[in-house]
């Protein structure tokens, strides 16, 4: 079953709002988790690498105050997209691993993902 | 990471053996191969990893050359649900990091009736 649950999996917000999105590790915590955003037949591109605990990491041309990030638990991690504008719209996935962080890990190095989240801006 | 190079895309019919192929000419020796891949509208799934070896799980083998310059993932019976967009990446393993993957381009599988 998943591991990593996103969510919502899609929504469709008008013009200037905020949207935020969950991003949860179900049975292991995650002191990493890092965000990515797909445009239509594009590859994934890290968007921000968000640290429990402390201010999230962002790749060059993501705008940190555009994309809030907010890592408050060791399980969850949320992307809040503000103001957003149509050439938001994308779709956005998180990612998590298990390090094995207080108990024996479920898996050596593989990454686990959301299930991704769809955002319309209209 | 080494930079991958994959075919944007591939067609295999369905109940035939998939090969995926992957050139990684500068992978280093501390680099793992990783096979991830999506299908449309979902999150990216782990497939298989190895270093040198070839490595064979539930889902599918990995097949690395001696060099380590190329690999090839492979799918025995490609059924159509398996029809996705693969994408290899070489990485350092972290021991205890867990440092982001970088996608390529990928290869888009298209498993036909």
């Amino acid at each position: 079953g998943a591991v990593v649950s996103q969510h919502p999996s899609r929504v469709i917000c008008k013009s200037g709002t905020s949207v935020k999105i969950e991003c949860r590790s179900l049975d292991f915590q995650a002191t990493t988790m890092f965000w990515y955003r797909q445009f239509p037949k594009q590859s994934l591109m890290l968007m921000a690498t968000s640290n429990e605990g402390s201010k999230a990491t962002y790749e060059q041309g993501v705008e940190k105050d555009k994309f809030l990030i907010n890592h408050a638990s060791l399980t969850l991690s949320t992307l809040t997209v503000t103001s957003a504008h149509p050439e938001d719209s994308s779709f956005y996935i998180c990612s998590a691993r298990d390090l094995g962080l207080g108990r024996e890990r479920r898996s050596s190095t593989e990454a686990f993902f959301g299930q991704g989240t769809r955002l319309t801006v209209v | 990471d080494a930079k991958t190079t994959q075919p944007p895309s591939m067609d295999c019919a369905e109940g035939r053996a998939a090969n995926l192929p992957c050139n990684h000419s500068t992978i280093s020796g501390n680099e793992y191969v990783y096979w991830y891949r999506q299908i449309h509208s979902q999150g990216p799934q782990y497939i298989i990893h190895g270093l040198k070896n070839n490595e064979t799980n539930e889902m599918a083998s990995l097949i690395i050359t001696e060099d380590r310059k190329s690999s090839t993932l492979i799918l025995p019976h490609a059924t159509l649900r398996d029809t996705a967009v693969y994408y290899c990446i070489v990485r350092v393993e972290g021991g205890g990091s867990a440092r982001q993957l970088t996608f390529g381009s990928g290869t888009q599988l298209t498993v036909l009736p």
